[in-house]
């Protein structure tokens, strides 16, 4: 099955800089990688996604950027600011895979005003 | 309505008793999804209804059992829990071809089993 790695699992900025996560994949034919963000004590909520016939996508000041050769994905947040502090997941999964998500360990970004 | 609602919010039980953890969303979504999430851990799938049928069972303990009554329903029924457990319970529904849409998950129930 699917393998989903996440790093780091900590990540403190200082407001205004940039922070980057990263996940590695194992399945190379997983298709579609959401990332999700949980602030303390509520859901996770789906903030990009990308899919495998992109390698860029961009929302603001959020980016995600795919390397299916490398079979690795990650989550670019620009001028950090202090709500962006929560939890990120990343995920992936593939058609046929019934819906399942394979989720990322997580990491935990703290932004430093 | 772009909400999945879940109730209770919180819930504490006896490991001898019965409860059902419910959830609702209008979004006309046919995937619904359980998952468990433990404290600093990602969320781990539970089960799957596609089209009202359940399609994956995650080999879950029976002392979970979910239902899904309708397309906009999903319960989980437990009983004889263990502390182990306790944790938070999410739902999440999405379109069948869930590559399209992506998740909507439910702000979850707060399980405490004592």
């Amino acid at each position: 099955g699917e393998n989903v790695e996440q790093h780091p699992s900590t990540l403190s900025v200082q407001e205004g800089d940039s922070a980057v996560i990263k996940c590695t994949y194992s399945d190379s034919a997983s298709n579609y990688f959401p990332w999700y963000k949980q602030e303390l004590g509520k859901r996770p909520q789906l903030i990009i996604d990308i899919r495998s016939n992109v390698g860029e996508k961009k929302d603001q000041r959020i980016a995600v950027t795919l390397n299916k050769t490398a079979k690795h994905f990650s989550l670019h947040i620009t001028e950090t600011q202090p709500e962006d502090s929560a939890v990120y997941f990343c995920a992936a999964t593939r058609r046929g895979a019934g819906n399942k998500l394979t989720f990322g360990g997580g990491t935990r970004v703290l932004v430093k005003p | 309505d772009t909400e999945v609602t879940q109730t209770p919010k919180h819930l504490v039980m006896g490991m001898t008793n019965k409860k059902s953890l419910k959830c609702e969303q209008h979004m006309g979504h046919r995937a619904m999804y359980w998952y468990k999430q433990k404290a600093k851990k990602p969320p781990e799938l539970m089960f799957v209804y596609s089209y009202e049928k359940l399609s994956i069972n995650e080999s879950v303990p029976s002392r979970f059992s979910p239902e899904c009554p309708n397309s906009s329903l999903l319960n989980l029924h437990l009983h004889a829990l263990q502390p182990e457990d306790s944790a938070l319970y999410l739902c999440a529904s999405s379109q069948p071809t869930m590559t399209s849409y992506g998740y909507t998950f439910g702000s979850g129930t707060r399980l405490t089993v004592v």
